[in-house]
Formats: structure tokens, sequence, C-alpha cells
């Protein structure tokens, strides 16, 4: 079966890194992709990868190694508004978006 | 109006009730999707709309029928629901349905419960 995993909840400091990791086993790949969901509202794009490597935006970076099955997002200088869940999706051969459940994100000042 | 709305944002409804669930996006995408979304499990895909037509139905039960009259508009209708049917059901668009680089766009959600 096809499967995403990553942390049920993370807590981290105002300031400071966080690294949220994702791996997956899906039937082919096509992309992964990061949204951020604050509570109640919509969840949001972050981020895509396809290739290998490093992607970075802002405070933000996403990384993937597809050999491993793994991708992590990284935040930086973290804000309090960045408490939310993060979601890890991933396309798979059929172009069908499998999702995690999801790392809710708690910052403490 | 920007992006993709939905509306009620928020519905309690009984198990002998029929009610709908509207949404509708202003992107001028040709795709649009039905999500349910439970506590701490990931995005359940319920339903795939390309250019208005029914591309994907993931086994879900018949007490949920959805309608895509055109392309900027979907609903889904309920009807003599279970409480576990309880969840947040978001709506989202893409460009296409298909493709190897499809951002979704996310309406806020209905948050339903059954009692």
């Amino acid at each position: 079966g096809q499967n995403i995993d990553q942390p049920t909840e993370m807590t981290a400091t105002e300031g400071a890194i966080v690294q949220i990791n994702c791996t997956y086993q899906t039937s082919g790949f096509n992309g992964l992709f990061w949204y951020q969901q604050h509570a109640g509202e919509a969840p949001t794009f972050l981020s895509y990868n396809v290739l290998d490597g490093l992607e970075e935006k802002g405070r933000f970076s996403s990384f993937l190694s597809r050999s491993k099955g793994y991708s992590y997002l990284l935040l930086k200088e973290l804000q309090m508004k960045d408490s939310a869940s993060y979601l890890c999706a991933v396309l798979d051969s059929n172009y069908q978006l499998i999702w995690g459940a999801g790392t809710k994100l708690i910052i403490k000042p | 109006e920007t992006g993709v709305t939905q509306t009620p944002r928020h519905l309690v409804m009984g198990m002998t009730n029929k009610k709908s669930l509207k949404c509708e996006q202003h992107l001028g995408h040709n795709a649009m999707y039905w999500y349910k979304q439970s506590a701490k499990k990931p995005l359940e895909l319920m339903f795939v709309y390309s250019l208005e037509e029914r591309v994907e139905n993931n086994s879900v039960p018949s007490r949920f029928s959805p309608e895509c009259p055109n392309s900027s508009h979907l609903f889904l209708h309920l009807h003599t629901l279970q409480p576990e049917d309880s969840a947040l059901y978001l709506c989202a668009s893409s460009q296409d349905s298909g493709g190897s680089y499809n951002e979704q766009f996310f309406g806020p959600g209905t948050r339903l419960t059954v009692l």
C-alpha cells in the first residue's frame, strides 16, 4: 500500500530552527508537496520538489532524496505565526496526491 | 471574491437531514476536488472533477453525492449521514487534474457535525 509518515507533533522555540521529516512509500513518484495549515483555515502551498536536493524559499527550505523516499521541511528563525500543521503529500505514478496526516508544530516563546 | 470559497463554514445536522455544501473557485481552474479531513488522519480524496466531468470517485458512500454544474462551482449533497461523517470537508481546485506539477488551492472548509 501507499504510505506517508511524518511526526504527529513537534515543539520548537521562537527564533530557533526546526526540521519536519517526511518518509514515503508510494507507487511511483512525480513530486512532493509541502502545505501549511493554520487551525481552522485552508491548507496553503509551501513548496514542490521533484528533483533531489534543497529548494530554498526565504525562511523555509525543502529537501528531497528520491532514493531514500525522504523529504524534510526546514523552518528557520521561527516566528509565533509558524505555529500550524505541516502536510506532506506525494504525487504518485497516477498523478494522484497521497497525503500524510500532518505534523502539528507548536512554537513557544 | 478571490481564490476558493466554501459555504457554509459550519454545519450541524441530524442523521435524517439533507444538506448541501457549496464550493466556488475564482481562479479559472479546470479541476475541482472534495476532500474529507478528520483529526490526525491524512486528507481523504473523495471526488475529482475535470472540466465538469467526474474523473475519480474513491469508493465514497452513496450518502455523499457530488454535483459540478460548471467549472467554477462544486456541490456536495449530503443525506442520511452518520456521526462518523463528522469532519472538515475541504474543496480544492487546480489548473488541471493530471500532470507533474499541479498545485491545489484549497478553500477554508466546512466543519460538519452529524448528531
